[in-house]
Formats: structure tokens, C-alpha cells, sequence
């Protein structure tokens, strides 16, 4: 089975400061993995993905992340965050083959400061 | 275009009623889920359905059934509610290849059951 730890529940950062979320996972097989944000009061949306290719994966909103398989980590980074980023990131995991049965890390709430 | 819409947003139950969630796309996707969504704990996966006349179980299936109406609606039930099953429901779908396309999410369905 797959799992999926988001190291941080709750991210506090300033305006225009660099910021890195932590996921890890654990699976036996290959995996697909994912990064999706949920703004207040509203269902989630994908930031980035990564299913092959370059470990560094660029996603919307400048946020980009990197796989390491040998550390099993997907951290996401944005050097610059505004107050609009503001919101609940959650990583997540899929096997490579059938239907996309994501397994969701607990979540981290990032709060931009002014 | 819509996209996923659920209905209702809001609802109360008491212990041991029953209710239908609907959740409905307008992309022409092949496959559909459902998700609970419970603080601290991420989302975890009820029911998916890979393709229009199919459904299987996810994660925690245990006190609801799903139908599959046609291709674009896909209905979520709760026999006999119970307290546990309080929680924020989200529908989502996605089309392509199933391992690797984005699900879309809706916009959720906040359940409470005294």
C-alpha cells in the first residue's frame, strides 16, 4: 500500500519569503505524484504533477517541485509567496497503471504573513 | 462551463436517515470519485467509478453506495447516516488515461450528522 507524509501541518511565512512544503511517501512500486491546493471554501485544484521524465517539475502560480526518489520526497517551493497563495497544500500518490486512486498526505496549511 | 457541481452544498442529518449527494460534469470524462475529506487527515478516496456502467471500492467504502447514472452524473448514498460519516464530501473526474490525467474537484458538500 501507499502512504504519504506531509512533515508540516501549519507553515507560517512573510510576504515575498521563500517557501518549501515537505512531503514524503512510502510505496513498494513506482508511483505517480501530485501536488494540489485547496483555497477556503473551495474543492482542490492541481498545482503540478510529475509522472517521468525531469525531477524538477514546474506548476502554476511559480510553485515548482522536485522528485527525489532515492529520499522518496516531493517537496514543493515557490521563492517568492504573495498573499493569494494562502491556502491548505496537499501532496499526493497514484500507482502507474488503472484508475487514478490518489493517496492524500495529511495537508499543510500555509499562512502568509504581510 | 461548470465543470463538477454538487449538490447540496449544506446538510444536516440525524442519526440513521438517509440522503443522496449528486455530483454531475460537464467534460465528458470517463471517470469519476468520490472523496471524504476529515481535519488532519487529508482526503481519502470512498468510491471511483473508471468508466461509465463500472464502480469500485476505494479506501473507505464501508456506509455508502454509489451509482453511476449515465456519464456524466455520478451519486453518492448514505443509508443510515451516522455521526462518523460527518465529514466534507467532494466529487471529482477525469478523462484520458486514467493513471495520469488531472481530476477536476468540485466544490464539496459539507455533511454534519447529530
Amino acid at each position: 500500500a501507499q502512504s504519504v507524509t506531509q512533515l508540516d501541518s501549519q507553515v507560517p511565512v512573510f510576504e515575498e519569503a521563500p517557501v518549501e512544503l515537505r512531503c514524503n511517501y512510502s510505496s513498494s512500486v513506482s508511483v505517480y505524484l501530485f501536488w494540489y491546493v485547496q483555497y477556503p471554501n473551495q474543492g482542490l485544484q492541481l498545482l503540478l504533477k510529475y509522472l517521468s521524465g525531469s525531477t524538477l517539475v514546474k506548476g502554476i502560480n511559480g510553485f515548482e517541485a522536485e522528485f527525489n526518489k532515492s529520499q522518496t520526497s516531493f517537496h514543493l517551493r515557490k521563492p517568492s509567496v504573495h498573499i493569494s497563495d494562502t491556502a491548505e497544500y496537499f501532496c499526493a500518490v497514484s500507482l502507474l497503471r488503472g484508475a487514478q486512486k490518489l493517496v492524500f498526505g495529511q495537508g499543510t496549511r500555509l499562512t502568509i504573513n504581510p | 462551463n461548470a465543470g463538477v457541481t454538487q449538490t447540496p452544498k449544506f446538510q444536516v442529518l440525524k442519526t440513521g436517515q438517509s440522503m443522496t449527494l449528486q455530483c454531475a460534469q460537464d467534460m465528458n470524462h470517463n471517470s469519476m470519485y468520490w472523496y471524504r475529506q476529515d481535519p488532519g487527515m487529508g482526503l481519502r478516496l470512498i468510491y471511483y467509478s473508471a468508466s461509465e456502467g463500472t464502480t469500485d471500492k476505494g479506501e473507505v467504502p464501508n456506509g455508502y453506495n454509489v451509482s453511476r447514472l449515465n456519464k456524466r452524473e455520478f451519486s453518492l448514498r448514505l443509508e443510515s447516516a451516522a455521526p462518523s460519516q460527518t465529514s466534507v464530501y467532494f466529487c471529482a473526474s477525469s478523462g484520458g488515461r486514467p493513471s495520469t490525467d488531472t481530476q477536476y474537484f468540485g466544490p464539496g458538500t459539507r455533511l454534519t450528522v447529530l
